[in-house]
């Protein structure tokens, strides 16, 4: 079983849906959760950094973290063309900066 | 936020040969990391670069294999030594300052 598991999609909605991406773990130790996207041929850019349960919210963006059951998600609202991407989630204990990360998820959102 | 370039961007090598992978961070950092991204997959974590000492390599990564360099704390050298074909991956340098930047990665190719 992966520490991380993320469905990788791919994952196809139209302009102005609401995405809703998720990631389990079965890991206790991590403490730190992330999500980046990755365009096609670039490296990953941080989007989202929480270290807490709840909710934290960035503009279109909200990621959700629930540790009792090991879940995070991510939602993006009014999803945009320029949002289609590769998105990964996350996640380290104390030894910051080595990360483990999902399987990533392809979304695509058309016009 | 820190600013990390990579050389080459791409490359394609012949089997049996040997790739050196550059990493300039525009910054002092202390930690210093390289994943793989191998087709279709996540990022897996090869090494943290340790300045001054050897670098600590995560299970199934070894030292002969991926030669690792630190010589000061703005850069930093990955070799990914006698290639196979099973080696074609996107290798993408990290540095953690407060939260993790990612470099534009090397797209390596072994035909």
């Amino acid at each position: 079983q992966k520490e991380v598991e993320q469905d990788p999609g791919p994952l196809s909605v139209p302009e102005g849906a609401i995405v809703s991406l998720n990631c389990t773990y079965s890991n206790s130790a991590f403490q730190y959760f992330m999500w980046y996207r990755q365009y096609s041929r670039k490296g990953p850019e941080l989007l989202m950094y929480t270290y807490s349960s709840g909710n934290k919210e960035d503009g279109r963006f909200t990621a959700q973290v629930d540790k009792s059951s090991k879940y995070i998600s991510l939602f993006i609202r009014d999803s945009q063309p320029s949002d289609s991407a590769t998105y990964l989630c996350a996640m380290s204990g104390t030894s910051y900066g080595k990360l483990t990360f999902g399987q990533g998820t392809i979304l695509t959102v058309h016009p | 936020s820190a600013v990390i370039s990579q050389k080459p961007s791409r490359d394609i090598c012949q089997r049996g040969t040997s790739l050196t992978i550059q990493c300039q961070v525009d910054s002092q950092v202390t930690m210093m990391f390289w994943y793989r991204q191998q087709p279709g997959q996540s990022l897996t974590l090869i090494a943290t670069a340790n300045q001054g000492s050897e670098a600590t390599y995560e299970s199934g990564f070894v030292i002969d294999k991926f030669p690792i360099s630190r010589p000061n704390l703005t850069f930093s050298t990955l070799t990914v030594s006698n290639m196979s074909p099973e080696d074609s991956s996107i290798y993408l340098c990290s540095v953690f300052q407060t939260e993790a930047f990612f470099g534009q990665g090397t797209r390596l190719t072994v035909v």
